[in-house]
């Protein structure tokens, strides 16, 4: 069936770094990808999305592109901040369904 | 902005009681569902409705049940709680269901324990 594989967590790096974390997916046809975000204590919130091969989705300084012939969806952000601290997953959607990845955890050290 | 709310936030069971998480949206979405949320499972979706008096099951729906009888409320039973029901719960609303919009509005989560 569908899947999504993140690398796994945590991730931990300083202030202003670079940062990747890595998404691959497993699907029939052309699903749309997407990330999601979720802060201490509260519910998970979109972040960015693309639906179609080539696209990029980007959002608050945070940036993926859909590559058909690697079926991956990378986040990638230039410089991160204290306050990226939190999970990130990636997602697909099939049929009435979102199927998240497992979740890669993320601690920015100031 | 309420967005979507579930009750309760906390929640202690014995083995084999039975309880209802509720879940309310006041931004007029049709599709409605519900994930557990596991350490180092990810979100797993349990059932999901694209309207009312509509419902499907998800990925791991054994052992809880629900009902889509009005657009704004999907309440989640757990008929006779076991252990491994023990989890955070999330409710996520969408105006139309992913295939269209794609984006999922989330609850703040219950977390339910089950000793």
């Amino acid at each position: 069936g569908d899947s999504v594989t993140q690398m796994e967590g945590p991730v931990t790096l300083s202030e202003e770094a670079f940062l990747t974390i890595n998404c691959t997916y497993t699907a029939t046809g052309y699903p749309s990808l997407f990330w999601y975000v979720q802060y201490p204590g509260e519910g998970l919130q979109l972040l960015l999305k693309a639906t179609k091969a080539d696209d990029k989705g980007s959002n608050k300084g945070f940036e993926a592109t859909y590559r058909k012939e690697t079926t991956s969806f990378h986040l990638e952000k230039g410089s991160v901040q204290v306050s990226d601290s939190a999970v990130y997953f990636c997602a697909l959607d099939r049929d009435d369904k979102i199927i998240f990845g497992k979740g890669t955890r993320l601690h920015i050290l100031p | 902005n309420a967005g979507v709310t579930q009750t309760p936030k906390f929640q202690v069971l014995k083995t084999g009681q039975s309880m209802t998480l509720q879940c309310a949206q006041d931004m007029n979405h049709e599709y409605m569902s519900w994930y557990r949320q596991d350490p180092g499972m990810g979100l797993r979706l349990i059932h999901y409705s694209v309207g009312a008096g509509i419902t499907d099951q998800g990925e791991v729906p054994n052992g809880y049940n629900v009902s889509r009888s009005t657009t704004e409320d999907f309440p989640l039973r757990l008929l006779s709680a076991a252990p491994s029901q023990t989890s955070v719960y999330f409710c996520a609303s969408s105006l139309q269901g992913p295939r269209n919009t794609g984006e999922l509005f989330f609850g703040e989560g219950s977390r339910l324990t089950v000793l």
